[in-house]
């Protein structure tokens, strides 16, 4: 119930391409679900989050899309860089910080 | 940057010697976190707190003990380290309002 399934675990772009990244969760309870992006030795930082009254939130190249019903939603960049190199997280919480729940995380690489 | 400061960030360590790692904010955030990083795991919550001298256990908390005798300070102590410990510490903050959690940069920490 608790649990928050990302994959793939890693991933390989060419740059210029669209990267995608999905996560399931299982929790119902679960209204708040934002993506990390890590550098290596840096502490991840929030990139975009979304709440499940929209089913799309869109910031730039990043894209969170949400679907309720399957309990699913993903992290779409368009046109990928070499500088999106990065580890990326999704998670999902309730009404409380404290009971964010992380993925294992995707290694994503962007090719030149 | 968050205005996080984690110390001290690496530090090499024997099985069964007392480790402290501290977490300094200057935000005045009310919610702080330790979390662990390890591969395949993604990040793990270990104890965090709510406020001054206010803590509770995290989904690994054994081993591990915390205390928060001022706002801006969460210090995480390992008892007796032991070589399953060995990680990527990172202390996290947040404030009262939304989930946004923000890390700090880590402390790499080997028990050897």
């Amino acid at each position: 119930q608790q649990q928050v399934k990302q994959s793939p675990q890693s991933l390989i772009v060419q740059k210029g391409g669209i990267s995608i990244i999905n996560c399931a969760y299982e929790n119902t309870a679960f209204d708040y679900f934002p993506w990390y992006q890590q550098f290596p030795g840096k502490g991840p930082a929030l990139l975009i989050a979304i709440r499940p009254d929209v089913s799309e939130k869109k910031e730039g190249r990043f894209t969170i899309s949400f679907n309720k019903s399957a309990k699913q939603f993903s992290l779409h960049i368009m046109d990928s860089q070499p500088g999106d190199s990065a580890t990326y997280f999704c998670a999902a919480s309730g009404y409380s910080n404290y009971q964010l729940i992380w993925g294992a995380g995707t290694k994503l690489i962007i090719k030149p | 940057d968050a205005g996080i400061t984690q110390s001290p960030r690496h530090k090499v360590t024997e099985t069964g010697t007392p480790v402290t790692l501290r977490c300094h904010q200057t935000e005045n955030h009310r919610y702080m976190y330790w979390y662990r990083q390890d591969p395949g795991h993604g990040l793990r919550l270990i104890h965090y707190s709510y406020g001054v001298k206010d803590t509770d256990k995290g989904e690994v908390s054994d081993g591990y003990s915390v205390s928060r005798s001022k706002t801006e300070d969460f210090l995480l102590t390992l008892e007796s380290a032991t070589s399953s410990q060995t990680s990527v510490y990172f202390c996290a903050i947040s404030g009262t309002s939304g989930n946004t959690i923000y890390f700090g940069e880590g402390s790499w920490l080997t028990v050897v």
